[in-house]
């Protein structure tokens, strides 16, 4: 059975100011996906961003981008230039490749942005 | 992507009662996923419900108490039944859109159980 581990309950940065949050996983599979979502207070599951096992490069997306080390099993999102906005549950999330395609998601990281 | 319109979006409900949850999709999926995510919880999966079969449960969830309805490719139903406090909780409905392999959620359904 797959595992994701967030090991950051919380976490809190200075509005402009880069964090990094932290995630690893544990999985016998070679392919997979895996992602980062934002819950923010609305409860609404919001896609930040996605990366498949089997490509080296880390995925960007604006000012999120991952650093993906598939040999450590290790999956941070990094959120550069943080924006107020950005204050949201944050869950890391494992699927597979195969045909059960459900999410197995990390404990969650709450992250609040100061102003 | 997919808009997925989730109803209603909270109740407070009698503890020994049954609230059964709607899940619209504006696109056609395969596979249709219901979550649960308990009071400052991550979320835990509770079945996988494929059109034209029975729903898939994971352990620790039984059709009895969380019976699933998937009538079409656009559509399902989650009941919660014989609630207790215990089940006050946000439950999702989520749904894959292939081939980006990407999911997709609706507004989650906030229930309160008294």
């Amino acid at each position: 059975a797959q595992t994701v581990t967030q090991s950051q309950p919380e976490m809190s940065v200075q509005e402009a100011e880069t964090v990094t949050l932290s995630c690893t996983y544990d999985t016998s599979e070679n392919n997979y996906y895996l992602f980062w979502y934002k819950q923010p207070p609305s409860r609404q599951m919001i896609l930040v961003i996605r990366q498949e096992a089997y490509k080296q490069q880390n995925a960007t997306e604006n000012r999120f981008s991952v650093n993906f080390q598939k040999a450590a099993k290790s999956f941070s999102l990094k959120i550069s230039d943080s924006q107020l906005g950005d204050t949201a549950m944050y869950f890391c999330a494992f699927t597979s490749s195969g045909s059960a395609r459900q999410l197995t998601f990390g404990s969650g990281t709450q992250l609040t942005v100061l102003p | 992507s997919a808009v997925i319109s989730q109803k209603p979006s909270r109740d407070i409900c009698q503890r020994g009662t049954s609230l059964t949850i709607q899940c619209q999709v504006d696109s056609q999926v395969t596979m249709m996923f219901w979550y649960r995510q308990q009071p400052g919880q991550s979320l835990t999966l509770i079945a996988t419900a494929n059109q034209g079969s029975e729903a898939t449960y994971e352990s620790g969830f039984v059709i009895d108490k969380f019976p699933i309805s998937r009538p079409n490719l656009t559509f399902s139903t989650l009941t919660v039944s014989n609630m207790s406090p215990e089940d006050s909780s946000i439950y999702l409905c989520s749904v894959e859109v292939v081939p980006r392999t990407e999911a997709f959620f609706g507004q989650g359904t906030r229930l309160t159980v008294v």
